[in-house]
């Protein structure tokens, strides 16, 4: 069973930030937060992904509470292509393999 | 481009056929994984190498499939006598240091 409980759907206005959450309250010391979407019909889409600090790449960011029971994937600016599903999935680093849950399903509106 | 590749990206076949996917990695990663995905659930993890090593098999992976990375480098999966219940995406994925990054998928039809 995947350790991450995530909504089920989020809404966002284009050109505003998404704030996507997420708990995951048994997480591991050495276990990593990952973050993927999927857009319709295509692949899962690496994110990012953090241990305890905060992270931030071109695509988003990773807020990470302090005692890593739960995070945070933000988009600044929402476009229409992000609309897909997030997924927010705890592994223990790249050899692990990954379990998925539902996601939260994102729709950006114009 | 040098992401994940796979073939074919949708295959039909009656059931009871034999079906083959081939899936190519980004070429210095040295870890293979395939997933299943079936419609409004996330992917499930089925099978993993590390080169030419198959280390781990999910219980989803019934004796009907088989995985295989010959010589580290692509590798297939062969579903034999197909059910229609092995109607799914099949995804490949490759990792680095940093994360796996997945291939388009095979879309299978068993009708």
């Amino acid at each position: 069973d995947a350790k991450t409980t995530q909504p089920t759907s989020m809404d966002c206005a284009e050109g505003r930030a998404a704030n996507l959450p997420c708990n995951h309250s048994t997480i591991s010391g050495n276990e990593y937060v990952y973050w993927y979407r999927q857009i319709h019909s295509q692949g899962p889409q690496y994110i990012i992904h953090g241990l305890k600090n905060n992270e931030t790449n071109e695509m988003a960011s990773l807020i990470i509470t302090e005692d890593r029971k739960s995070s945070t994937l933000i988009l600044p600016h929402a476009t229409l292509r992000d609309t897909a599903v997030y997924y927010c999935i705890v592994a223990r680093g790249n050899t692990d393999k990954l379990i998925f849950g539902t996601g939260t399903r994102l729709q950006v509106f114009p | 481009d040098t992401g994940v590749s796979q073939n074919p990206r949708h295959k039909i076949t009656k059931r009871g056929q034999n079906v083959t996917f081939r899936c190519d990695p980004i070429s210095e990663h040295n870890r293979l994984y395939w997933y299943r995905q079936t419609l409004g659930q996330g992917p499930e993890f089925l099978t993993y190498f590390q080169n030419e090593a198959q280390l781990e098999k999910s219980r989803l992976l019934s004796d009907r499939f088989s995985a295989e990375r010959p010589k580290g480098s692509f590798s297939t999966l062969e579903i034999q006598r197909t059910e229609q219940g092995d109607s799914a995406m099949y995804l490949c994925a490759s990792s680095s240091s940093r994360a796996q990054y997945f291939g388009p998928g095979t879309r299978l039809l068993v009708l």
